[in-house]
């Protein structure tokens, strides 16, 4: 069975830097992009951008373009979410989720992890 | 970026009912169209891919239909369980932007 399992939730100040974990079980990581979605408190869904572990290949949104930087490690099949200098505008809840290229879609999701910014 | 519109933003209905939301597209997006399931404090979930694949698991009470630029999800008979926020997707081209969802509330 395919899982996603992503670290911890996070409270940190703005300006500081932050990288956030996404790993799957059950499958190969050349199996599956990983995809990225935002969720702002009490709002809806924000498509982020994806990544191919097998080699890398990055596709951004390009309203988060140059505010993150998606990146994976195929060797222990995650994949990460990471910020170089954290805003309060950054508090959400964000989701991993593996993404059929054929088809678009995110089928398998991690259960979130929370970022708070806050000083 | 292609904008996708769901109406209603909300909508009460009763176990029993059926429901329609609909969801619109600034431009042509073909079939490329998906339906997700969130319920409070959980991850969304997949209902429909393609505008009418039924993803595996999910119960034939949901349909979608469309092509183009105008798409439907369909609840044929609300059940207690449904009661959640539905949201749209298009995968015709990144990025693949979210409808802002139609929160179904119990009437």
């Amino acid at each position: 069975e395919v899982q996603l399992v992503q670290s911890g939730a996070e409270v940190k100040k703005p300006g500081e830097s932050l990288k956030i974990s996404c790993k799957g079980f059950g499958y190969s990581s050349v199996s599956y992009w990983i995809g990225w979605v935002r969720q702002m408190p009490g709002k809806g869904l924000e498509w982020m951008g994806i990544i191919y572990p097998g080699d890398s290949e990055t596709r951004y949104s390009p309203s988060f373009q140059g505010q993150v930087t998606i990146s994976a490690d195929k060797s222990i099949t995650t994949a990460y979410l990471q910020w170089s200098s954290l805003k309060a505008s950054d508090t959400a809840m964000y989701y991993c989720a593996t993404y059929s290229s054929s088809s678009g879609f995110f089928d398998y999701w991690g259960q979130g992890t929370l970022v708070t910014v806050s000083s | 970026d292609i904008q996708m519109t769901q109406s209603p933003s909300s909508l009460s209905a009763s176990v029993g009912d059926r429901v329609t939301i609909t969801c619109r597209a600034s431009q042509s997006i073909s079939s490329y169209l998906n339906w997700y399931q969130q319920k409070p404090g959980k991850a969304p979930k997949l209902l429909i891919y393609t505008t009418s694949s039924l993803q595996s698991g999910v119960p034939s009470r949901f349909s979608g239909s469309g092509s183009g630029t105008d798409f439907t999800l369909t609840i044929s008979s609300l059940q207690p369980e449904d009661f959640a926020t539905y949201y749209c997707q298009q995968c015709y081209s990144t990025p693949h932007s979210f409808g802002q969802g139609t929160k179904l509330e119990i009437k």
